[in-house]
């Protein structure tokens, strides 16, 4: 079963970095994922596609300071310099022949 | 600019049918797969159902399937959900969200600002 799986929460400080994970379930590391914010009281906002072999793509607007990663069935997402603005939710997704999985959701909290 | 705009969402008692709505503007609205997605006050996101550009490919999650109907006038650039049946697990924000699509020039996907369902008697 595809299955996407997100640590509840991380925080870290203003300026710095940090590193969300996102992992597939076995037998489908393969799998490109979605990263999407969600800030407070707002719809998501899609943020980048990250494929297996790390490579990404962002979406229009999206800032440098956002980038993505992979190793194994682990998918990366790292906001550098942070900002009080990146204090969202942030939901890595994935999907099959015409069906979204979504993880749980990272709250990331700016401290 | 690519925009969504839901509509339609309000209370409901349990049982009874609601119809939401989406408008799409900035893009060409036929070339592309639209999605609900919902999100219960406090939780996360779960997909809803997948229609294709041309209504030829139509998908649900189980937690619906048989209760809710997806639907898209390409002429109207509208997609819309009418759900019947409702339940009070049914209570969220809906959201129309447009498929990722990945071109040379980078990848999209698109969502809306949402419409809150609240099934209570």
């Amino acid at each position: 079963q595809l299955v996407v799986t997100q640590s509840p929460s991380v925080s870290a400080s203003l300026g710095a970095s940090v590193k969300l994970t996102c992992t597939l379930s076995s037998g489908h590391s393969s799998y490109a994922i979605a990263w999407h914010q969600q800030q407070p009281e707002k719809g998501p906002r899609y943020l980048m596609k990250v494929n297996s072999d790390g490579s990404h793509s962002k979406g229009d607007g999206i800032p440098d300071r956002f980038s993505g990663s992979s190793s194994g069935a682990e998918r990366y997402l790292i906001i550098s310099s942070l900002q009080s603005e990146d204090e969202a939710d942030y939901y890595c997704q994935t999907w099959g022949t015409g069906f979204w999985v979504f993880g749980g959701g990272t709250k990331l909290t700016v401290l | 600019e690519v925009q969504l705009v839901e509509s339609g969402g309000g209370l409901v008692q349990p049982g009874g049918s609601l119809r939401l709505s989406c408008a799409g503007s900035g893009f060409t609205f036929s070339s592309y797969g639209m999605n609900w997605v919902r999100q219960a006050p406090g939780k996360g996101l779960e997909w809803v159902s997948y229609i294709s550009g041309s209504s030829s490919t139509i998908y649900y999650a189980d937690s619906v399937k048989g209760r809710f109907t997806i639907s898209r006038d390409n002429a109207a650039n509208s997609l819309y959900l009418q759900m019947n049946s409702l339940r009070a697990e049914d209570t969220a924000v809906y959201y129309c969200a447009r498929v990722l699509y990945c071109s040379s020039s980078g990848c999209s996907s698109f969502w809306g600002q949402g419409t809150l369902v609240s099934v209570s008697s």
